[in-house]
C-alpha cells in the first residue's frame, strides 16, 4: 500500500514569490491534514478536511496562505507572497476517519525562503 | 489554547540504558497518541491510548495514560542505536478536535 506522497521534497524560492505543495493522501482515507513544522518543533496544524471540507482552518494564516482539495482526495497548499519566516517542513498528513484514528504522514516539503 | 509539554527535551543515553519521556497538558485529554521522527524523517504513529490509567506495551516501549488523564509517559527498556529519534505525544481534547503535538523529546544512543 503507497503512503502518503508529497511533492515537492525540496523547495528554495525568494521571498515575496508563490510555492504551491501537493499531497496524495493514502486511499480510502477521508481526512486530511497539512501541518508546519519548524525546526526543533512538533508539528502544528494548519488545516483539516474531511473529504472536500475544511472543517478546521483557524491556523492557517489566511492572508497569505490557501488550500483545496478538490474532490476530496488530492489537496494543494499554497503560500503567496512567501514570507522569510515561513521556512520550515509542510507535512501531509491522511487518516481514515476523523482525528482520533492514527494518522499517516507523509515525507514533507523543506521549504527554505531566501 | 491548550499546551503539550514534554521533559526532557533532549537526552544521551548509552545503549542498554533505560530512557522515560514524560508529557503534560494543560487540560483534559480524551485520547494522547504518540509518534516516533527519526532523523530527517517523518512522525510515525506508535500507539493510542484513551482510558485513564492505561498502560500499553510494545516490546520494550511502555506507554501509560495518567489518571487525571492529563499526562502520559514513554518508557523505553534497554535502548537500542534504533531507538534513535524525538519522540513526540500528541492529545485531543475531544473526538473532533484537532491533534495537539508536544514539543518533543529527542533521544540520542550511542554505543
Amino acid at each position: 500500500e503507497a503512503g502518503v506522497v508529497q511533492s515537492p521534497r525540496y523547495k528554495i524560492i525568494e521571498k515575496k514569490q508563490p510555492v504551491a505543495f501537493w499531497c496524495n493522501p493514502i486511499s480510502g482515507h477521508n481526512t486530511l491534514y497539512w501541518y508546519r513544522q519548524n525546526l526543533g518543533q512538533g508539528p502544528e496544524l494548519l488545516i483539516r478536511y474531511e473529504n472536500e471540507e475544511a472543517v478546521d482552518d483557524s491556523q492557517l494564516p489566511k492572508d497569505r496562505f490557501s488550500a483545496e482539495r478538490l474532490k476530496g482526495v488530492d489537496s494543494t497548499l499554497k503560500i503567496q507572497p512567501a514570507e522569510l519566516g515561513d521556512s520550515a517542513v509542510y507535512l501531509c498528513a491522511s487518516s481514515f476517519g476523523h482525528s482520533s484514528y492514527e494518522q499517516y504522514f507523509g515525507p514533507g516539503t523543506r521549504l527554505t525562503v531566501t | 489554547g491548550q499546551q503539550v509539554m514534554q521533559i526532557p527535551q533532549y537526552q544521551h543515553v548509552q545503549e542498554g540504558e533505560d530512557f522515560t519521556t514524560y508529557c503534560n497538558s494543560s487540560t483534559t485529554l480524551s485520547n494522547i497518541q504518540w509518534y516516533k521522527q527519526r532523523p530527517g524523517g517523518h512522525p510515525v504513529f506508535l500507539i493510542q491510548l484513551v482510558k485513564s490509567g492505561e498502560v500499553k506495551k510494545q516490546k520494550r516501549l511502555t506507554f501509560q495514560f495518567g489518571e487525571a488523564k492529563k499526562n502520559s509517559s514513554l518508557h523505553i527498556t534497554a535502548t537500542q542505536t534504533t531507538d534513535v529519534g524525538t519522540y513526540f505525544c500528541a492529545g485531543h481534547t475531544g473526538t473532533a478536535s484537532k491533534l495537539t503535538f508536544g514539543t518533543g523529546t529527542r533521544l540520542q544512543v550511542t554505543l
